[in-house]
């Protein structure tokens, strides 16, 4: 049980397009789900969170306007990086918790933006 | 600022031995804390939590905490090139309304064969 989905597991798009990442839980709902961003060696940084049906609370230092985050179920939840720069080339990783303290992780989405 | 602190390593062991992985935390007010493995490229799983003092054992990973001190450990017994990896130790942050989990940097464990 407990497992969080990602989709795509790799992108590679051009400078100033635009990338959806999806996270479902697939076997619970998920009360909060969580989106983190890692670059290579470094740790996993929180970018926000985000409640079914609430908008979504972004950590300081990150752009709302660009970081776009949806979660319109209990299952879903989607975050779409626009305008995207070789600078927003990294891993991200979404996890999800139904309530309590654990969060469940997924898999992880390499973007990479040329 | 809450923060959660991990020697970056990277801890060598020869396979076989006791790995110890250690973390301190700064927020008096965390009450559980995780420990997770990240293998390169991966995302991080959940090895075990632990939110009351003393030791918590889950087959040859042993979870220590001293809330009086602010530190949390990770054992990892019979030590296997398998789990050479990046350890993350996390705090139970309940700030705000979701609860969020503070993760330490990592430390980087090797196994030799």
């Amino acid at each position: 049980g407990a497992v969080v989905s990602q989709h795509p597991s790799r992108v590679i798009c051009k400078s100033g397009t635009s990338v959806k990442i999806e996270c479902r839980s697939l076997d619970f709902q998920a009360t909060t789900m969580f989106w983190y961003r890692q670059f290579p060696k470094q740790s996993l940084m929180l970018m926000a969170t985000s409640n079914e049906g609430s908008k979504a609370t972004y950590e300081q230092g990150v752009e709302k306007d660009k970081f776009l985050i949806n979660h319109a179920s209990l299952t879903l939840s989607t975050l779409t990086v626009t305008s995207a720069h070789p600078e927003d080339s990294s891993f991200y990783i979404c996890s999800a918790k139904q309530g309590g303290y654990e969060q469940y992780f997924g898999p992880g989405t390499r973007l990479t933006v040329t | 600022q809450k923060e959660v602190e991990q020697n970056s390593g990277p801890l060598s062991v020869p396979e076989g031995a006791i790995a110890s992985l250690n973390c301190t935390y700064s927020d008096r007010g965390s009450q559980s804390f995780f420990w997770y493995r990240q293998y390169s490229g991966k995302s991080p799983e959940l090895i075990m939590f632990i939110y009351s003092n003393g030791d918590k054992e889950d087959g040859r990973f042993t979870a220590q905490l001293n809330k009086a001190s602010q530190y949390v450990s990770l054992l990892i017994r019979d030590s296997q090139p398998s789990d050479s990896a990046t350890y993350l130790c996390a705090g139970f942050n309940y700030g705000g309304s979701q609860g969020n989990l503070i993760f330490g940097k990592g430390t980087k464990l090797s196994v030799k064969p």
